[in-house]
């Protein structure tokens, strides 16, 4: 149980395209979902708390009109990078929140995003 | 605000012993929740162990084990019995709540190589 997956797995793209990254949870409903951005050999960083069927909470930093976040259903978020330059180049991951008492964070296995 | 601190950058351990990762945590809330995660190379984050702030006893999953020490601020990871799969990135994190609910906050990780 507890399986979230994201899609694409990797992104190449031109500079000044939007991309835009699905994270699902596939056997619980998710009311919060989370995205974190990863530098190479750097940890995880919160960008945002994307709740359903309201507007994400974005961290400090992040500007929310580059990174467009989405949450319409219970297992569908999606995040949307608007007009991607090379340095929003990273390794971008979904979490879902799981139930119960230790409200697991369930993670995807990450989007590779490279802007050329 | 909370802290979590990953003394190791990377260890080593000959396959089949045993290992411990360090993890050490500051935080001002009397309910918190630890975590350890797995990173691979692949970049997916799996979840490993949880400890609650209240539990009795240290949490164990399998070859994991998590040795909790509340007063020393401490949720070091043990796993027994290493095997070659076992080399990956490990992340101790810690659940708070930011404006928009739970959060986890990750420690800078530890690369764990498991020699044969």
């Amino acid at each position: 149980g507890a399986v979230v997956s994201q899609h694409p797995s990797w992104v190449i793209c031109k500079s000044g395209t939007s991309v835009k990254i699905e994270c699902r949870s596939l056997d619980f409903q998710a009311t919060t979902m989370f995205w974190y951005r990863q530098f190479p050999k750097q940890s995880l960083m919160l960008m945002a708390t994307s709740n359903e069927g309201s507007k994400a909470t974005y961290e400090q930093g992040v500007e929310k009109d580059k990174f467009l976040i989405n949450h319409a259903s219970l297992t569908l978020s999606t995040l949307t990078v608007t007009s991607a330059h090379p340095e929003d180049s990273s390794f971008y991951i979904c979490s879902a929140l799981a139930g119960g008492p230790s409200e697991t964070q369930y993670f995807g296995p990450g989007t590779r995003l490279l802007v050329l | 605000a909370q802290k979590i601190t990953q003394t190791q950058p990377g260890m080593f351990v000959q396959e089949k012993e045993a290992v411990t990762l360090d993890c050490t945590y500051d935080t001002s809330d009397p309910s918190y929740g630890l975590f350890w995660y797995k990173q691979p190379s692949s970049g997916e984050m799996i979840f490993l162990i949880y400890q609650g702030s209240y539990d009795q006893q240290n949490a164990t999953e399998g070859r994991y084990s998590l040795n909790f020490q509340k007063a020393r601020k401490s949720a070091n990871l043990v796993i027994s019995a290493s095997q070659l799969g076992d080399s990956a990135m490990y992340f101790c994190a810690m659940r708070g709540v930011n404006n928009a609910g739970n959060m986890l906050t990750f420690g800078g990780g530890t690369r764990l190589m498991v020699k044969p």
